[in-house]
Formats: structure tokens, sequence, C-alpha cells
């Protein structure tokens, strides 16, 4: 069955822009999280959405925002790019109880 | 601050050789994760350890998790270059389902 899948591979964008990334899961799977890797801080939580409800949500300020559609697809959003949003945003979709499946990622640069 | 710390940071070994991964933590978990990650690619799930105590094995892998259901351990016998990765410790939370990441472990076997 297909992984999940994350798009764009990779992004250039630039101070101030705002940014939408998308992920689409494993068949099947209603639960879709958010993470955000750096060299620095490693792999960080960013939120959870199941059944189109966010259901956990990380340390992260109010510009990083999400949503899930009915057909478990996600989003996620960034306003105003600071430079220290550059990373790898990694999406993962899960059934309930079992591991975590994830997509390959997005490489955001904020130059 | 990582709510799960993982050590050593970084393993270096010959091939052949054997090398042992820890995953420590003061908090319970409902089940706990190993992942491989390789470069440019998100992380793949190794293995899921649900019950205090027990002790998976997955061919040249060993993976334990602690008694208390707070700590892990990753063993490889007769490591080989292809086993070269980051390899990322994962909880579960015991009253949600956010997956908690240790900084990872880098492991270059050479050859």
């Amino acid at each position: 069955k297909a992984g999940v899948t994350q798009t764009p591979r990779y992004l250039i964008k630039t101070r101030g822009q705002q940014v939408t990334l998308s992920c689409s899961p494993i068949s099947g799977h209603r639960s879709v999280s958010w993470y955000q890797q750096t060299p620095g801080q490693g792999l960080q939580f960013l939120f959870e959405y199941f059944s189109e409800t966010q259901r956990n949500k990380g340390n992260f300020p109010g510009r990083f925002s999400g949503r899930q559609f009915s057909n478990s697809r996600s989003e996620m959003n960034v306003s105003t790019l600071e430079l220290g949003d550059s990373a790898l945003y990694l999406c993962a979709s899960s059934l309930i109880g079992y591991g975590y499946t994830f997509g390959s990622g997005t490489r955001l640069t904020v130059v | 601050t990582q709510l799960l710390e993982q050590s050593p940071q970084f393993l270096s070994i010959q091939e052949g050789e054997n090398l042992t991964v820890y995953c420590n933590s003061s908090s319970v978990f409902s089940s706990l994760q190993w992942y491989r990650q390789e470069p440019g690619e998100g992380p793949v799930l190794l293995v899921t350890v649900v019950t205090g105590g027990e002790v998976k094995k997955l061919k040249r892998l060993t993976f334990q998790f602690g008694d208390a259901r707070k700590d892990s351990s990753l063993h490889i016998t007769a490591a080989q270059p292809g086993d070269t990765g980051l390899y990322l410790c994962a909880g579960v939370g015991s009253n949600d389902y956010k997956l908690s990441f240790g900084a990872g472990t880098t492991v270059t076997v050479r050859a």
C-alpha cells in the first residue's frame, strides 16, 4: 500500500512569508502528526490530528497551525516565517496503538 | 530539554563488533518505539515494545523495555555497514498519544 506522502519535498521561502505543507496519510489511518526536525533540537512534536480534530499540541508559537480534512489528509501552515523555522518537517500517520509511519519530509529553507 | 535521554550521542565501530544504545527517562510510557533514520528521509519504525521487561529480537537487533517502562536499550550484534544511521527512541505518553523523541544516536559502522 502507498506510504505517507508529503509535498513538496523542498521549499525555499523568504522571511515574513507564509508556507503550507501537505501530508497524505496511509489509507485507513486517521491519526496524523507533525514534527519539526533540526540538528540542534532533534525531533519536536508540533501537533496531532485525529478525525479532523486537533488532539495534541506541542510547544510551538501560534504561527504554526494545522488542519485535517475529512479524507484524513492534513496540512500545516507557518505564517510570518523566521530564519529559525528552517527545518525538515515530518508528517506521520498511525493506527491508534501501533507504530507511526513517517513520510520523507519537506525540507524548508527560510532565507 | 528532551523527555528521553539517549546515549551515546555518537558511536563509531568496526564491522562485526557489537553495540548498545540506551534510552532513559523519568517518565512512564505506555509503549516505547525505536526508529532508524537515514539522511534526507523520515524515520522508519523498527519495533514497538509495550510490556515492562519485554525483550524483542529482530534478526541481529535486540530491544529491551525496562521493568518500570521508563527505559529501553537497543543492542546490535555483529554490526554491518548497512546498520549505519540515526537511531531514535520515542515514548508514547501514558495519558495521550503524543510521541516524544530522544535526541538520537548516530551510529557509523566502518567496513
